[in-house]
């Protein structure tokens, strides 16, 4: 079956320090890759995604995340965070092409940035 | 700019109650979805839609039930609330052409006592 692994829980970072989430899928075939974000009191939304083409994603807010279709991962990363980055990260697989409409996320990874 | 809009932001309920949980987009989105957010568990899809009256069991869907009667709007139905069913239930919708892109609404927060 496939699954999305966020191996971090719950990240504490300080101000101007650098952020790197991880997330590994389980999926053989073509995907599509998905970085939400979950504002405290806010609705999910999408930060960035991935497609085809550039393995380098630029998201909103100075994220990016990179495809290394290999290690079947997609980090999401962002090199000096704010504390406006507080928040909940899911990333999120959905099979390409599939007509499952099935979007698979993994648990979440609470972010913690103290001013 | 892009809505979904979920009728109730918290809801307490008593053990088997009916409860209706209602949401509407205004995207003219043809998919509409209904996950449940739960700490360490991420989103797990409950039910999910592809056009008016039509409906697809997701991974949770014991206990709920679904209804689409219009385009715009997706309710879901917990025919007899139990305390398992406390949690955080999330609407999202979607094109049709399934690239994965939800848009979400703001959740509806409900307590089972």
């Amino acid at each position: 079956a496939q699954s999305v692994s966020q191996h971090n829980h719950h990240v504490i970072l300080s101000e101007a320090a650098s952020l790197e989430l991880g997330c590994n899928y389980s999926y053989g075939g073509t995907v599509n890759l998905f970085w939400y974000v979950q504002y405290p009191g806010q609705h999910l939304q999408l930060l960035l995604k991935y497609f085809s083409g550039d393995p380098l994603v630029k998201g909103i807010k100075g994220f990016e995340a990179e495809f290394i279709k290999s290690k079947f991962s997609f980090n999401l990363r962002k090199p000096s965070v704010q504390w406006s980055d507080t928040a909940e990260y899911f990333c999120a697989v959905n099979h390409y092409g599939g007509a499952t409409n099935k979007l698979i996320f993994g648990t979440g990874t609470l972010l913690a940035v103290q001013p | 700019d892009v809505k979904v809009t979920q009728s109730s932001r918290y809801l307490v309920k008593r053990t088997g109650e009916k409860v209706f949980l209602e949401c509407v987009q205004d995207m003219d989105h043809e998919n509409m979805f209904w996950y449940r957010q739960d700490p360490g568990l991420g989103l797990r899809l409950i039910y999910f839609s592809y056009d008016v009256k039509m409906k697809e069991k997701g991974d949770i869907p014991e206990g709920y039930s679904v209804s689409r009667e219009k385009k715009e709007r997706f309710s879901l139905i917990l025919e007899s609330a139990s305390t398992n069913q406390t949690s955080m239930y999330l609407c999202a919708s979607s094109l049709a052409s399934n690239t994965g892109e939800l848009f979400f609404g703001e959740g509806s927060r409900l307590t089972v006592l």
